[in-house]
């Protein structure tokens, strides 16, 4: 069974802040990524990662920025949180076949 | 333009009836295609891949893809109160066998 966990279940974060959200797998798998997911828009990929050190910008990159020192261990960084940043945030690891396997989600409320 | 595209819903079964969700997408060049369920407050789980044309059964579920058609559906046969999720549809690109994700439909099994 794929086990993908992430730091934190709820977190509330003040604006300005810079956050860190971890996620970690236990599957060996090359590919990881971070989504936000909002109530009408969906999932939306911020960025991912088919290698250790290596990144690629999603469709919503602005504000974010990752680290991948490890293969299992995929970070999410904001830099300097805002409100609209308050989201749902998911990383998933991906096989070789394409099947993605989330993380339990990590639920951001900037104030 | 959407590349995948569901019908938001709420789709409303009762119980014991099949439920029938379906997903269109627009890129050709898609060869692999994918069904998530999505319980509130939580992350996708993955229930379905299918990579060919046809149908393909497990257990209750059964996914069937018309390439010709650019269109994927799932059927659940003898639909539970557990069922009632949101169920979302995902492909990958034909460029870059990116997953794209459809925004979901929303099932509700009336008991």
């Amino acid at each position: 069974d794929v086990k993908v966990t992430q730091s934190s279940r709820y977190l509330v974060k003040r604006t300005g802040e810079k956050v860190f959200l971890e996620c970690v797998q236990d599957m060996d798998h090359e590919n990881m990524f971070w989504y936000r997911q909002d109530p009408g828009l969906g999932l939306r990929l911020i960025y991912f990662s088919y290698d250790v050190k290596m990144k690629e910008k999603g469709d919503i990159p602005e504000g974010y920025s990752v680290s991948r020192e490890k293969k299992e261990r995929f970070s999410l960084i904001l830099e300097s949180a805002s409100t609209n940043q308050t989201s749902m945030y998911l990383c998933a690891t991906e096989d070789s076949s394409y099947e993605q396997y989330f993380g339990p989600g990590t639920r951001l409320t900037v104030t | 333009q959407k590349e995948v595209e569901q019908n938001s819903g709420p789709l409303s079964v009762p119980e014991g009836a099949i439920a029938s969700l379906n997903c269109t997408y627009s890129d050709r060049g898609s060869q692999s295609f994918f069904w998530y369920r999505q319980y509130s407050g939580k992350s996708p789980e993955l229930i379905m891949s299918i990579y060919s044309n046809g149908d393909k059964e497990d257990g209750r579920f059964t996914a069937q893809l018309n390439k010709a058609s650019q269109y994927v559906s799932l059927l659940i046969r003898d639909s539970q109160p557990s069922d009632s999720a949101t169920y979302l549809c995902a492909v990958t690109s034909g460029r870059d066998d990116k997953i794209i994700f459809g925004k979901g439909t929303r099932l509700h099994i009336l008991p």
